[in-house]
């Protein structure tokens, strides 16, 4: 069974460029989450797809992040304009039931440099 | 969600037991104890979790005192492969489909040396 992927693994722009990261969960799963770690901080919950509907953005930074998740498979992160506070590692992690018991599988990131 | 308090890091001998403690003192009855680790450039991997009683599985033990105010994550025979980034974490776990997202800390970096 495949597990999360994310795409791309490495990702390298210019302050005010737009970047836009991929993830696609586990096959079934209808719970999706964006996380990410920037420079020298904690793993940092940014939010929550419940297939394809929005459950919890309040971790998104600011206006500027717009994540997706047409049809509830694959989900979209993007980033526009990017600044460079923005580097940092961002996860995609997904799980079949939210609840009591959730485990989630997160994939391997995708690394984000704005320079 | 409670606080939780890990050691920095630690050290093991590779094929010994490693025990990774975490203190979570304000813990409410409602809220489980989830480990999960990070090993060096991939995502956090989950471990274990639990709310009152021991458990196991393939991986660890997790031994949770009768107070629930404190933890022990415990990797039998650690191989090297274990060096990893290990993370605490105190969650409620509401029904309804309410998002009950993990809250990393700092984690406790665990060295097993051959």
């Amino acid at each position: 069974e495949a597990g999360v992927t994310q795409f791309p693994s490495h990702s390298v722009i210019e302050k005010g460029q737009t970047v836009t990261l991929r993830c696609d969960p586990i096959s079934g799963h209808d719970n999706l989450y964006w996380y990410r770690r920037v420079m020298g901080k904690e793993i940092k919950f940014l939010l929550h797809f419940v297939k394809e509907s929005k459950q919890d953005e309040s971790g998104m930074p600011n206006n500027r992040f717009l994540a997706e998740r047409t049809g509830g498979t694959y989900s979209t992160l993007k980033v526009q304009p990017a600044e460079l506070e923005d580097s940092g590692v961002y996860f995609c992690a997904s799980s079949p039931v939210a609840g009591p018991n959730e485990k989630l599988f997160f994939g391997s990131g995708t690394q984000l440099s704005v320079l | 969600d409670a606080k939780t308090t890990q050691p920095t890091s630690m050290d093991c001998a590779e094929g010994r037991a490693a025990n990774l403690p975490c203190n979570h003192s304000t813990i409410s009855g409602n809220e489980y104890v989830y480990w999960y680790r990070q090993i060096h450039s991939q995502g956090p991997q989950y471990i274990i979790h639990g709310l009152k009683n021991n458990e196991t599985n393939e991986m660890a033990s997790l031994i949770i005192t009768e107070d629930r105010k404190s933890s022990t994550l415990i990797l039998p025979h650690a191989t090297l492969r274990d060096t990893a980034v290990y993370y605490c974490i105190v969650r409620l776990t509401p029904y309804g489909g309410a998002t009950n997202k993990l809250i990393f800390g700092t984690g406790t970096l665990l060295a097993v040396q051959p």
